[in-house]
């Protein structure tokens, strides 16, 4: 597609399920992010790739946060036993390169995640 | 984690009126970058900045990089009703992660 495609655009999950969370990146594109945004808030770094491999994973809030991006390109991000504050909309951002002071990140619509 | 401050957080203005909104980081960055984000939707790139000082346009929007690398503003000239939406400023230090605003909530009233 022509742009980053995430999904679902909406989950709503009981409080300790499982959730998956995939991103299609720009195709070509080598470099990955997920942000968190909470409600009336700008989004917040969780972490980051570099073709398959997660150069920074600094922003992840718990051990149950868990990224992957196994072939360099989709990427899915999971949460384990999820909580009502990991209610937010997880957004995926691509860029074609990695370091340089240009490189423009093309953002997705997001997936709001709703834990109840 | 990290937000950078910006202000003003809402705005209510008139078709045809000017706006301004800044950004200030306790800390330097060595690019600045201007985003609006629509309901439902992703942030989308205005303006990038790259230099200290730096005052760069984008049709009827324009941005500067402070002197100091510590703050940018975002101006808006004659405003119309499709500029309404939320803006976010966002430093990068040197790794490719953005350090976004609180964001400024602009409504344009005809």
């Amino acid at each position: 597609g022509a742009g980053v495609s995430q999904s679902p655009r909406y989950k709503v999950a009981k409080r300790g399920q499982d959730v998956a969370l995939r991103c299609d990146p720009i195709s070509g594109h080598v470099s990955l992010f997920w942000y968190q945004q909470a409600l009336g808030q700008g989004p917040e770094f969780l972490t980051y790739f570099q073709n398959e491999a997660q150069l920074d994973k600094s922003g992840l809030p718990s051990d149950r946060f868990f990224a992957e991006r196994p072939e360099g390109s989709v990427s899915t991000l999971k949460i384990q036993r999820t909580q009502q504050e990991d209610s937010a909309v997880y957004l995926c951002a691509s860029s074609l390169d990695w370091g340089l002071a240009k490189n423009i990140q093309y953002f997705g619509a997001g997936t709001r995640l709703s834990v109840l | 984690g990290q937000q950078l401050n910006q202000s003003p957080q809402s705005m209510f203005i008139q078709e045809g009126e000017d706006v301004s909104m800044n950004c200030t980081s306790s800390s330097i960055f060595n690019t600045w970058l201007w985003y609006k984000q629509d309901p439902g939707e992703g942030p989308v790139l205005l303006i990038a900045l790259y230099k200290a000082g730096e005052l760069t346009s984008n049709g009827r929007l324009t941005a500067q990089f402070g002197i100091t690398r510590k703050d940018s503003f975002l101006n808006i000239s004659a405003s119309i009703p499709s500029d309404v939406g939320i803006y976010f400023c966002a430093g990068r230090h040197n790794t490719d992660k953005l350090i976004f605003g609180t964001g400024t909530r602009l409504q344009v009233f005809p």
